[in-house]
């Protein structure tokens, strides 16, 4: 595609169910970042991927929390025994250019 | 806690009007960006700059690096209802990783 897709674009959790968030690149960008946004703030990092390799995971909030991307193209963000807390968007942001990021549109996680 | 700290937070303005966001660290980048978010939506980039000193612009919107590299600010020149969004910047400490201000949420009414 074009752009950053992610899915869905929408999710609302009971606390304590798991969820897996999914996020499809740009075709050849080898960079893959995953950021949480919470109301009224700017994007916090999570974790960075280039190709299959996670390289940088020191942004995940808690053990609860992993990413994998495993072929070096979709990647996948899973949230275990979701809490309030969690609720927030998160985007994903491919790259092809150092330091620049295209970012999807989000997922938007509500945990009830 | 954010490095970049963008002021204002909020800014309101008239069609025709300029107006300008500031982006301030005490960290030096690697290279700084800008980007602008709807509702709904992920941040747009809108300009990287990479040098200390260095000016960009894009139709109305003139970009400035500081010379240190540790700030950066945004002018809109003649506002637009179309330029109404949260404007991020972003600086590059590491070369991938990006760390965000807040953002300022601009509205610019017709």
């Amino acid at each position: 595609g074009a752009g950053v897709s992610q899915s869905p674009r929408y999710k609302v959790a009971k606390r304590g169910q798991d969820v897996a968030l999914r996020c499809d690149p740009i075709s050849g960008h080898v960079s893959l970042f995953w950021y949480q946004q919470a109301l009224g703030q700017g994007p916090e990092f999570l974790t960075y991927f280039q190709n299959e390799a996670q390289l940088d995971k020191s942004g995940l909030p808690s053990d609860r929390f992993f990413a994998e991307r495993p072929e070096g193209s979709v990647s996948t963000l899973k949230i275990q025994r979701t809490q309030q807390e969690d609720s927030a968007v998160y985007l994903c942001a491919s790259s092809l250019v150092r330091g620049e990021a295209f970012f999807g549109q989000g997922t938007r996680l509500t945990v009830v | 806690t954010q490095l970049l700290e963008q002021s204002p937070q909020f800014l309101s303005i008239q069609e025709g009007e300029n107006l300008t966001v500031y982006c301030n660290s005490s960290s030096v980048f690697s290279s700084l960006q800008w980007y602008r978010q709807e509702p709904g939506e992920g941040p747009v980039l809108l300009v990287t700059v990479v040098t200390g000193g260095e000016v960009k612009k894009l139709k109305r919107l003139t970009f400035q690096f500081g010379d240190a590299r540790k700030d950066s600010s945004l002018h809109i020149t003649a506002a637009q209802p179309g330029d109404t969004g949260l404007y991020l910047c972003a600086g590059a400490l590491i070369d991938y990783k990006l760390s965000f201000g807040a953002g300022t949420t601009v509205t610019v009414r017709a």
